[in-house]
């Protein structure tokens, strides 16, 4: 069974800083890795996805993830921080092997909050 | 959200009431989800279907139900056996196969006093 911590309930930063929210993973096999955004009372928002390939994956609105692993970690950045970036943000694995479309975890989430 | 809708957008029931929520897409996706989100908690899987005619219970099924008679709606209903049902419910869809990730609704805010 696969599952997703993201350590972080809520992450600050000042607006132009970097910003990281991270995410680590538990599966048997590989994983497929995913990024979502959450604005208030709205549904979530694909941001990127791992699969295979470069460890580093570009995705929506300036953001990336750097798939480790090693230190079984999809931890999220963006290299200045914005506003309007605040929102709730999931991580989420697959095992890369399952056949069953129940195998999608999702992290509990973390509140990123950028300060002007 | 595009290509998924649910409605309503707010719900208020009273205790003992069933309540249906509605999904529809438009993405010719195979596959559909329903999801409860709690404060804290993220995501947890109530039921999701494959294909039409067929679907299967996720982690927390007891008392919903759902019916897919048509690939592009998979409505839930909420009975009253559903202990806590006041709750975020998220609808999604995706074509397993072609990159897994899946593609949500806007969600539907149920509340039962």
């Amino acid at each position: 069974a696969q599952s997703v911590a993201q350590p972080e309930d809520q992450v600050n930063v000042a607006e132009g800083n970097p910003l990281t929210v991270k995410c680590t993973y538990s599966v048997s096999g590989n994983p497929y890795l995913f990024w979502y955004v959450q604005y208030p009372n709205r549904g979530l928002q694909f941001l990127l996805k791992y699969i295979t390939g470069d460890n580093l994956v570009k995705g929506s609105y300036g953001f990336e993830a750097e798939f480790n692993k090693s230190q079984t970690s999809f931890h999220l950045k963006k290299p200045s921080a914005l506003v309007s970036d605040s929102a709730l943000y999931f991580c989420a694995v697959r095992d890369i092997f399952s056949d069953n479309n129940n195998d999608m975890r999702f992290g509990a989430g973390t509140r990123l909050t950028v300060k002007p | 959200d595009g290509g998924i809708t649910q409605s309503p957008k707010y719900l208020f029931r009273k205790e003992g009431q069933n309540v249906t929520l509605s999904c529809e897409q438009n993405l010719n996706h195979d596959a559909m989800y329903w999801y409860r989100q709690d404060p804290g908690q993220g995501l947890r899987l109530i039921y999701y279907s494959q294909i039409v005619n067929d679907f299967q219970k996720g982690d927390i099924a007891e008392g919903y139900s759902v019916s897919r008679e048509k690939k592009e709606s998979f409505p839930l209903t909420v009975t009253s056996a559903q202990k806590n049902p006041t709750a975020f419910y998220l609808c999604a869809s995706n074509n397993p196969g072609l990159g897994y990730e899946q593609y949500f609704g806007p969600g539907t805010r149920l509340t039962v006093t």
